[in-house]
């Protein structure tokens, strides 16, 4: 089963500063990788996706083939920007959804 | 409308009560999700229909059976719940198209308290 890995459950900064939360992945197929975002108290939603290499409120994330990576980075994270990201590997086709455990995201004022 | 909407937003059940979960989506998708979310843990899987059939059951105890009606509405009915039964249940649907890159669009879910 494809499967993805979060190493770190909190990361914590101030605002400001640059964040990157990791994510990897560890599975051969199709490395369409999302990340999704989990506000408190609002809905789960889509951040970014690589098919899409878009930003979306100033977060990227480039895939890393090589690495079998694919971190989130932001270069000045604000306080809006708390909140639980989960790093999920494709879902469709014959891919059964799934999630990283998720890394929880502080940024301080 | 390109929301999934589930309602109740809460709902406290007894042991021995039935009750009902519903999620709704007119999006045209055709693939439609129950997730159970603890705190502060990832949703996991329970279900997918894929063109109102069950495509994927992870292994989830009988007192939860699914329903899909018809290609906007899914229902999660309860039977039976133990209290560790206790968490957010969420709805998502995706396009279904096949596709390994199908976006999934989550409902804001139901908390639901088992006494």
């Amino acid at each position: 089963a494809q499967r993805v890995t979060q190493p770190e459950k909190l990361l914590s900064v101030f605002k400001g500063a640059p964040v990157e939360l990791k994510c990897n992945y560890s599975y051969s197929g199709s490395p369409e990788l999302f990340w999704y975002v989990q506000y408190s108290r609002q809905r789960l939603q889509l951040l970014l996706r690589h098919i899409s290499r878009e930003s979306i409120k100033g977060f990227t994330a480039d895939l890393n083939k090589g690495e079998t990576s694919f971190h989130l980075k932001k270069p000045f994270a604000q306080e809006e920007d708390s909140a639980m990201y989960y790093c999920a590997p494709p879902s469709g086709g014959s891919y059964i959804p799934t999630f990283g455990r998720g890394t929880s995201l502080i940024v301080h004022p | 409308d390109t929301e999934v909407t589930q309602t109740p937003k809460h709902l406290v059940m007894g042991m021995t009560n039935k009750k009902s979960l519903k999620c709704e989506q007119h999006m045209g998708h055709r693939a439609m999700y129950w997730y159970k979310q603890k705190a502060k843990k990832p949703p996991e899987l329970m279900f997918v229909y894929s063109y109102e059939k069950l495509s994927i059951n992870e292994s989830v105890p009988s007192r939860f059976s699914p329903e899909c009606p018809n290609s906007s509405l899914l229902n999660l009915h309860l039977h039976a719940l133990q209290p560790e039964d206790s968490a957010l249940y969420l709805c998502a649907s995706s396009q279904g198209s096949g596709r390994a890159v199908d976006t999934q669009y989550f409902g804001p879910g139901t908390r639901l308290t088992v006494l």
